[in-house]
């Protein structure tokens, strides 16, 4: 089993939808869990950093992390052409991250007009 | 200004060549990073460097080496390349001593390596 799973879609809905991506982890010291977004052909950017379980809302993202079921969410609202990308979750032990980052998989998401 | 610029962006190889990837962060970032991302887009880290020193080495062949002359550079080497090296390889750095949150990891737009 891997240390981090993530559906790698693709995942396709309507402009305008509420979409949900998810991850389940295993490895109980993980504390730090972020959002990354990946467009085709470039690097992943930071979305949305979480510190062990609760819920960060920014704009129309909402992350969510449950520590107890070892499960992360992220929610987009009013979905737009412009949030299809490759959505990568990752998680740390340490807040410094020396230690790197644990990534799924990605989930490849399309947002059709 | 771009934050984490590497080069080359693209590079096709024979098996059996040495080739470099170089890095440079332009942050004022602290450590470094190697990340390799395959064919199915799944992003592993391979080193991590810290004011010089690696910190964390997974269990990646020992014909890579990370070579890092200064705090804003770090270099990937990569001797006697072989088919599956083939992947995108992105540089990454942060800044360890942020306090009370999560030291953000910047990307560059990766090296797609291709060897044939």
């Amino acid at each position: 089993q891997k240390e981090v799973e993530q559906d790698p879609g693709p995942l396709s809905v309507p402009e305008g939808a509420i979409v949900s991506l998810n991850c389940t982890y295993s490895n109980s010291a993980f504390q730090y869990f972020m959002w990354y977004r990946q467009y085709s052909r470039k690097g992943p950017e930071l979305l949305m950093y979480t510190y062990s379980s609760g819920n960060k809302e920014d704009g129309r993202f909402t992350a969510q992390v449950d520590k107890s079921s070892k499960y992360i969410s992220l929610f987009i609202r009013d979905s737009q052409p412009s949030d299809s990308a490759t959505y990568l979750c990752a998680m740390s032990a340490t807040r410094g991250g020396a230690d790197g980052l644990t990534f799924g998989k990605g989930t490849h998401l399309i947002i059709q007009p | 200004d771009t934050a984490v610029s590497q080069t080359p962006k693209y590079l096709v190889t024979q098996m059996g060549n040495d080739k470099s990837i170089k890095c440079e962060q332009n942050l004022g970032h602290d450590t470094m990073y190697w990340y390799k991302q395959d064919s199915k887009k799944f992003l592993k880290i391979m080193f991590s460097y810290n004011n010089k020193e690696l910190i964390i080495n997974e269990t990646v062949p020992n014909r890579f080496s990370p070579k890092s002359p200064d705090k804003a550079h770090l270099n990937l080497h990569i001797n006697s390349l072989e088919l599956g090296d083939s992947a995108v390889y992105f540089c990454a750095s942060s800044q360890d001593r942020r306090q009370g949150r999560m030291a953000e990891a910047f990307f560059g737009q990766g090296t797609r390596l291709t060897v044939v």
